[in-house]
């Protein structure tokens, strides 16, 4: 069975910064692209950033690009998000998902981005 | 960027009604349309992948078709867990990108 628990969310001040982190299972890890995708309260769904499985490519959405890096430990079978720079309205659930298809995703982890 | 709008933003039916739900992409992305489902309080889960192939698991009553700039998603009979919001996603080019969402509520 596929899961991806996303760990690393919580409160942080504007400006701030934080590591989210996403395990997976269940699959080969290292064969799939790997996404992150969030929903701030009330709202849809907006992708974030993608990474190829050997981390060739790299995608990001304009508004967290050059605050937000995408990397992965293929040894580890994880996912990060490294998020710096955090404005108020990166406030969301943020999703690690699977594949472009986005076929199985996490529970998500909140960040509240607050004074 | 691809941008997608579903419609309508809201669909108010009764249990065991039809359900449909259309989403339009502002260039032609061939099949490469997922739906996902997303009930309050839930991680979505994707429904359908690639315009018309079901996930696993995923019940029968769920049918997607289209190809080009024109998707649907059609729910033949609703049953009480079906009621919840709907995303189009497409695949065709990055960034990846979403519909606003339908809200399939119990009328």
């Amino acid at each position: 069975e596929v899961q991806l628990v996303e760990s690393g969310g919580g409160l942080v001040k504007p400006g701030g910064s934080l590591r989210l982190s996403c395990a997976a299972s269940g699959f080969a890890f290292s064969s799939h692209y790997m996404n992150w995708v969030r929903q701030a309260p009330g709202k849809g769904l907006e992708w974030v950033s993608s990474i190829s499985s050997s981390s060739t490519y790299i995608f990001y959405a304009d508004s967290v690009k050059g605050r937000f890096t995408i990397s992965r430990d293929n040894a580890k079978n994880s996912l990060y998000l490294q998020m710096n720079s955090l404005r108020a309205e990166d406030t969301a659930v943020y999703y690690c998902v699977r594949d472009p298809r986005l076929d199985n995703w996490g529970q998500g982890t909140l960040v509240t981005v607050s004074s | 960027e691809i941008v997608l709008t579903q419609s309508p933003a809201t669909l108010s039916l009764s249990p065991g009604e039809r359900a449909t739900l259309s989403c339009r992409a502002s260039q032609n992305i061939s099949y490469y349309l997922n739906w996902h489902q997303q009930k309050l309080g839930q991680a979505p889960r994707l429904l359908i992948y690639d315009a018309s192939n079901r996930a696993t698991g995923i019940p029968a009553r769920f049918s997607g078709s289209g190809s080009g700039t024109d998707f649907t998603l059609t729910i033949s009979s609703l049953e009480p867990e079906d009621f919840a919001v709907y995303y189009c996603q497409q695949r065709n080019s990055w960034p990846l990108t979403f519909g606003g969402g339908t809200k399939v509520e119990i009328k």
